[in-house]
């Protein structure tokens, strides 16, 4: 299995300008989870999806900030404007979830992509 | 609420001491437990879990983990650090109320030779 894909890997832009990353989650995984990693706040989750329905966006930081996931094998994070405070690594992660497991079951991470805001 | 705290930022070893990195947990209900280790420029791996049971758990890469519910920890050990140990590992309990994970702030271990 090729595991979580994320891209673009890395990606540098200037403040104000709208930033895509994508994600791929493992084939036949039902959860989807964006997180973001910031030396001062640690490991953060932004918003989980399952079954391709947001579950839960209240790490969402402001409106700035949208997810999507059209279907089971791809998902956005969009942030629009940018700003350089929104720098950070951005990790989708990916499980396989039901009702009888929640929670008991590895979450899957991807290389991450690093955001540098100019 | 729910919350972990890993009281050691930076912990350095020399390759072959044994290693303890401390995880605490704050969780009303019976907790599922996580250690996660990130190499540098890399992903999470997961190197064990907790859910039941036994309260000693093995993992991979030679690691193990003690559940103690009159301490809350959930305390990452391994006899003998080899060099590619040195990165970052994170301890997590799933909180089911929220249907989320939640971090601790992670522990970086450096390995001297």
């Amino acid at each position: 299995d090729a595991g979580v894909i994320q891209s673009p890997r890395h990606e540098v832009t200037e403040m104000g300008q709208e930033v895509t990353l994508r994600c791929k989650p493992i084939s036949g995984h039902n959860s989807l989870f964006w997180y973001r990693q910031t030396m001062m706040r640690g490991l953060e989750l932004l918003i989980y999806f399952n079954n391709n329905v947001p579950i839960d966006d209240s790490g969402m930081p402001e409106d700035r900030f949208s997810a999507k996931m059209p279907n089971a094998s791809f998902s956005t994070l969009k942030i629009q404007p940018s700003e350089p405070r929104d720098s950070a690594v951005y990790f989708c992660a990916s499980s396989l979830t039901n009702m009888g497991t929640s929670g008991r079951v590895e979450q899957f991470f991807g290389p991450g992509t690093r955001l540098t805001v100019l | 609420a729910q919350s972990v705290t890993q009281p050691d930022i930076h912990i350095t070893v020399s390759e072959g001491a044994s290693l303890e990195l401390r995880c605490n947990y704050s969780y009303g209900a019976t907790p599922y437990l996580f250690w996660y280790v990130q190499s540098p420029g890399q992903g999470l791996q997961l190197l064990l879990k907790y859910f039941s049971g036994d309260t000693l758990v093995q993992g991979i890469k030679g690691f193990e983990a003690e559940f103690k519910r009159s301490q809350s920890s959930f305390n990452l050990r391994k006899p003998s650090v080899h060099w590619s140990d040195a990165a970052e590992y994170f301890c997590a309990v799933f909180s089911g109320g929220y249907n989320k994970l939640i971090f601790g702030a992670g522990t970086r271990l450096a390995v001297h030779p």
